[in-house]
């Protein structure tokens, strides 16, 4: 069964860059499927940031991609999220998720426990 | 760009049937999924490709689509059902968009 881990600061700086990393176990990422990045703002809805596969393609979703960096270590069996010059507007649950096995439009059916990342000085 | 459009509330007595809807333009045209998630947890995927369970997911989940709507359906509502539904879909414009939620209260 697939399970996925987030890790990383749980607070950062205005201005400053956010990193994640997600780990997954009990699936090799090298089989395939997108990886994905979604986030959840307090008390709202969830948003797309972006999705990975083995080989590195990459999409992202257009309102975030200048300021994201997606990236992949398929011998750690992990993948990565940048996110820079972050504002409170970036603060923020964090999920990754195992997206769809042929193109980053499918569903997510396993998600990790999230992350709360808070953007202050 | 494109939206996918929910209600933000949606009440059912336990036992009726709550119909959770997600309009979007030509939406019955692409893939819909649907996604539970319950306060302070991960979402969980209850339906994908319109009307498919994963394994696990009870029978009293369905889903169905038509032209700009996809709607979930929960028969016979359980108090356990009490959640936030989330719809998911894509555009050309991008690969993957969620509707805005709708809270489901079971009365």
């Amino acid at each position: 069964q697939v399970q996925l881990q987030e890790s990383g600061p749980g607070v950062v700086k205005p201005s400053e860059t956010l990193s994640l990393t997600c780990t997954v176990s009990g699936f090799s990422i090298r089989r395939g499927y997108y990886w994905a990045w979604i986030r959840q703002s307090p008390g709202k809805g969830l948003e797309w940031i972006g999705s990975i596969n083995y080989s590195g393609s990459i999409s992202h979703n257009p309102s975030l991609k200048s300021r994201v960096t997606i990236s992949v270590d398929t011998s750690k069996n992990q993948f990565s999220l940048q996110l820079t010059s972050v504002t409170a507007a970036d603060t923020a649950v964090y999920y990754c998720a195992r997206g769809g096995s042929g193109s980053p439009d499918q569903e997510h059916d396993s998600w990790g426990q999230g992350t709360l990342v808070t953007v202050s000085s | 760009s494109y939206e996918l459009t929910q209600s933000p509330s949606v009440s059912v007595s336990p036992g009726q049937t709550a119909r959770i809807t997600c309009s979007g333009d030509e939406l019955g045209s692409k893939y819909a999924s649907w996604y539970q998630q319950k306060p302070g947890q991960s979402p969980v995927l209850v339906i994908y490709q319109d009307n498919k369970r994963p394994s696990g997911i009870p029978e009293r989940f369905s889903g169905s689509s038509s032209k700009n709507t996809a709607t979930l359906s929960i028969s016979g509502t359980q108090a356990m059902d009490e959640a936030d539904y989330y719809c998911q879909s894509w555009d050309s414009s991008i690969d993957v968009v969620f509707g805005g939620g709708t809270k489901l209260t079971v009365l």
